[in-house]
């Protein structure tokens, strides 16, 4: 049973490109939860989805960033404009249902120039 | 003032030793508890978590008081490879049940 996988593992972009950070949760699992590490910081909740619904987003900044959990494939958190101060790792984390253990991937580190 | 802190050490002990880490968390709704490891530059990961009658798992034993808001982690023996962060975490029974992760306690086990 294959882990929680992230792609890509390391992003470079330059400041005003797009980020597409990609997530597949465990198999089995509905629920993705989106953390953001920034340097030398702890993680902070972003964002929650199930299957095609928004549960949560109050750690989402208010602008360029958005995330969706289509009905197929993977779940997708994508920043608009980058700005240097978004360079971080991004970890996705799933579950089996709400409240019970949350397993993460292994993270995307994404680097703004 | 921080949802979740934690003495960001780092604490540099010799293998064999008895170290122990400390938590408070600011909102008394808190539901649940955790302890994740750490290690750099890698993804969180669960290591126990925590009731408020106490629970140990080998050399690990975790503690919670909910009328201090404090929760602990004790590691006796101290292993070359605890060497980590440990992240305290609590979760609020709302509708998201996101994880509040601490800044981290960082370990260091020499030999």
């Amino acid at each position: 049973n294959a882990g929680v996988m992230q792609n890509p593992r390391h992003l470079v972009r330059r400041r005003g490109q797009e980020a597409r950070l990609r997530c597949s949760p465990m198999k089995g699992h509905s629920h993705v939860y989106w953390y953001r590490q920034l340097p030398e910081e702890g993680l902070k909740f972003m964002v929650y989805l199930q299957k095609e619904n928004i549960i949560d987003e109050s750690g989402m900044p208010k602008e360029r960033f958005s995330a969706e959990f289509p009905k197929e494939g993977p779940s997708i958190l994508r920043i608009q404009q980058v700005v240097r101060g978004d360079s971080a790792a991004y970890f996705c984390a799933s579950s089996v249902q709400r409240g019970l253990e949350q397993f993460f991937g292994p993270g995307t580190r994404l680097t703004v120039l | 003032r921080k949802e979740v802190e934690q003495d960001p050490g780092p604490f540099n002990v010799p293998e064999g030793a008895t170290v122990a880490f400390n938590c408070t968390y600011s909102n008394s709704a808190s539901q649940s508890f955790f302890w994740y490891r750490q290690d750099c530059r890698k993804e969180p990961k669960l290591l126990m978590s925590v009731y408020s009658s106490g629970n140990e798992d080998g050399r690990f034993t975790a503690q919670l008081n909910r009328a201090s808001q404090y929760i602990s982690l004790l590691i006796r023996d101290s292993k070359l490879s605890d060497s980590a962060t440990y992240l305290c975490v609590v979760t609020v029974n709302n509708a998201g049940n996101m994880l509040t992760f601490g800044g981290g306690t960082r370990l260091m086990v020499k030999p």
